[in-house]
């Protein structure tokens, strides 16, 4: 596609329900990243992707997140159990690479994911 | 750890220069860039500096000195549409290319 991708582009649950968020990359891009973001807040890094592994799951705020991707293009977020806490806009962003020292690693964004936990 | 710190907000009057820093602690990073997002749109892509110096591109300039830990981006000529949040991203070296964002500067432009 043309840009990145993500859906749904609203997500309203209830506690206790798990969620599957989605991000489809601009094709051809390696590198793939996950970050939250509260209202009026930086962006909270979670995990990052180059092809389909994950060197850095650091910015997992618990065990009831994961994510995959798979044939180095989509990739879902899952949470598990919400939380009234993980009300936020979820944002996925993809780059050419995620090594080295030039403008490939510009990182391109989706429109985000506003989940709301109720 | 690795934290950039950026003010959280700034105003300024349009036509104005303005300026946001960004100061870091990080042991290593392929380079610095800025990014800016409007309320309720997506960060967008604004400039990139791998080495120290001054980049420039049109009314926007971004600066940065490994030595001392510093950058910023220069805004000027300001119009109403700068009104945005504006971030300062490193890529991290040893965590195979990890990218993480300062907490951002909400730039008002007031008439």
């Amino acid at each position: 596609g043309a840009g990145v991708s993500q859906s749904p582009s609203n997500k309203v649950t209830e506690k206790g329900k798990d969620v599957e968020l989605r991000c489809d990359p601009i094709s051809g891009h390696t590198a793939l990243y996950w970050y939250r973001q509260s209202l009026g807040q930086g962006l909270e890094f979670l995990i990052y992707f180059q092809g389909n592994s994950a060197p850095d799951k650091s910015g997992l705020p618990s065990d009831r997140f994961s994510a995959e991707r798979t044939g180095g293009s989509v990739s879902t977020l899952t949470i598990q159990r919400t939380q009234q806490e993980d009300s936020a806009v979820y944002l996925c962003a993809s780059s050419l690479t995620g090594t080295g020292g030039n403008t490939l690693t510009e990182a391109f964004f989706g429109q985000g994911t506003r989940l709301t936990v109720v | 750890g690795q934290s950039l710190e950026q003010p959280s907000e700034v105003t300024a009057v349009e036509g104005a220069i303005v300026q946001i820093n960004c100061t870091y602690q990080t042991s290593g990073f392929y380079g610095l860039s800025w990014y800016q997002q409007h309320d309720g749109g997506a960060p967008t892509f604004l400039s990139y500096n791998a080495l120290d110096g001054l980049e420039e591109t049109g009314r926007f300039s971004s600066f940065l000195s490994r030595s001392d830990s510093y950058g910023y981006l220069l805004l000027q000529e300001l119009q109403m549409k700068d009104s945005a949040s504006y971030f300062c991203a490193v890529r991290i070296y040893n965590q195979g290319g990890k990218l993480i964002f300062g907490q951002g500067t909400e730039l008002s432009v007031k008439p």
